[in-house]
């Protein structure tokens, strides 16, 4: 079954940093980029960047350059978000889904909480 | 930066009767664009893409239409299961925007 399954909740202070994963099972990870969404609580949608896993070019939204990485492990088929420097505005469920413009499949969601 | 604009914020529909999205965006997205559906506690699911695509395994009550900047999303005949948040995307430039959503409500 095709699939993205990401790891578990994470609490976080502020100026931390958090690290979510998304492993792709029953395709061919190379071939369908790695997008990056996130849902603040209550809110819409908010396209974070995407990543090339053939080649591991990547795109970020500007308003988080310098605060996010987005890798692959190939050898795992597993995707990696990394955000930085956390502030209470980064809460949100963090979704990764499969492809670079629409998005065909999606994980089950992470829930990252940053507090004090 | 394209801006996705929808409307109406919220539609309440009578089950079995048509429900009718929008979707404006701010410059042309010529034809790549898609249509999302989130329920409550859900991740989204992909719905429409191309924009008259349907994804696998979505009803033939779902259907797209649209170029350029103006889209529409049409559900044929609302049913209870369809009440969800519906989300309108671009994938034609950099970065990759969203609208703000719609909420579908059976009246």
């Amino acid at each position: 079954q095709v699939q993205l399954v990401q790891s578990g909740a994470e609490v976080k202070k502020p100026g931390a940093s958090v690290r979510v994963s998304c492993k792709a099972l029953g395709y061919s990870f190379a071939s369908y980029g790695i997008t990056w969404v996130r849902q603040a609580p209550g809110q819409g949608l908010e396209w974070m960047g995407c990543i090339n896993t053939y080649n591991g070019d990547t795109n970020y939204v500007e308003s988080l350059q310098g605060r996010v990485t987005m890798t692959t492990d190939t050898s795992t088929s597993t995707a990696f978000m990394e955000l930085r420097s956390l502030r209470s505005d980064d809460t949100a469920v963090y979704y990764c889904g499969r492809g670079l413009g629409s998005f065909d499949i999606w994980g089950q969601g992470t829930m990252v909480t940053v507090s004090s | 930066e394209r801006v996705m604009t929808q409307s109406p914020a919220t539609l309440s529909v009578y089950s079995g009767e048509r429900a009718t999205l929008s979707c404006r965006a701010s410059q042309n997205v010529s034809t790549n664009f898609a249509w999302y559906q989130q329920k409550r506690g859900q991740a989204p699911r992909l719905l429409i893409y191309g924009p008259s695509t349907r994804a696998t395994g979505i009803p033939a009550r779902f259907s797209g239409s649209g170029s350029g900047t103006e889209f529409t999303l049409t559900i044929s005949s609302l049913q209870s299961e369809d009440c969800a948040v519906y989300y309108c995307q671009q994938y034609n430039n950099w970065p990759r925007t969203f609208g703000q959503g719609t909420k579908v409500e059976v009246k």
